[in-house]
């Protein structure tokens, strides 16, 4: 199993430009999770998904979106980049089937830089 | 106030010794607790899982209060690849089992 596979790995936009970040696991999993992880800081919730076609936002979802055609991949789409959006993005996947069961697995994260 | 409260450090300790982090969480609906381990510019991958009883998985103790929403990590007899930030996380009730995070804790292990 490659687990959580993320790309690219390192990202130069311009203010305004867009671009996708790829996510995509091959454990099965039901649940997928995009963070964001600013300099010295946790992690925050972008979006996430409990199924196929199914999305809801999190923490921070402004300025991005998702959708959730397959299992396996969830796409994370920046419309306008702006400064505000430089950051580390992270993926994760759950199969989470009560308590004690909630690891989530991350992939190795996309490093953003808007300029 | 923020969910997740934790002393960002950095701590740093000798090879050998015993470190102490602690975390506070601010809904006392949170459900699920863990420590999550995260090394420079790395992901984070879970460390362990925290139980109302308390756990060990080797050189690491973890303990949670829900009385004073409260969770800690003792790691004894630390090593050099104990070095990495430790994040505090929680889960709360009927949240689609969506990860709150604290800031971390940095560790640095000297030889």
């Amino acid at each position: 199993n490659a687990g959580v596979t993320q790309t690219p790995k390192f990202r130069i936009l311009k203010i305004g430009q867009s671009m996708t970040l790829q996510c995509t696991q091959d454990m099965n999993h039901n649940y997928m999770y995009w963070y964001r992880q600013d300099p010295g800081m946790g992690l925050k919730l972008i979006y996430y998904s409990v199924g196929a076609g199914i999305t809801d936002k999190g923490e921070v979802p402004n300025g991005y979106n998702v959708s959730r055609s397959t299992t396996e991949d969830f796409p994370l789409r920046l419309e306008l980049a702006a400064p505000s959006q430089t950051s580390v993005y992270f993926c994760a996947s759950s199969s989470p089937l009560g308590i004690g069961t909630d690891t989530q697995y991350f992939g190795p994260g996309t490093r953003l830089t808007v300029l | 106030r923020k969910e997740v409260e934790q002393d960002p450090g950095p701590f740093n300790v000798p090879e050998g010794a015993t470190v102490a982090f602690n975390c506070t969480y601010s809904n006392s609906a949170s459900q699920s607790f863990f420590w999550y381990r995260q090394d420079c510019r790395k992901e984070p991958k879970l460390l362990m899982s925290v139980y109302s009883s308390g756990n060990e998985d080797g050189r690491f103790t973890a303990q949670l209060n829900r009385a004073s929403q409260y969770i800690s990590l003792l790691i004894r007899d630390s090593k050099l690849s104990d070095s990495a930030t430790y994040l505090c996380v929680v889960i709360l009730t009927g949240s689609a089992r969506q990860l709150t995070f604290g800031s971390g804790t940095q560790l640095t292990v000297l030889p």
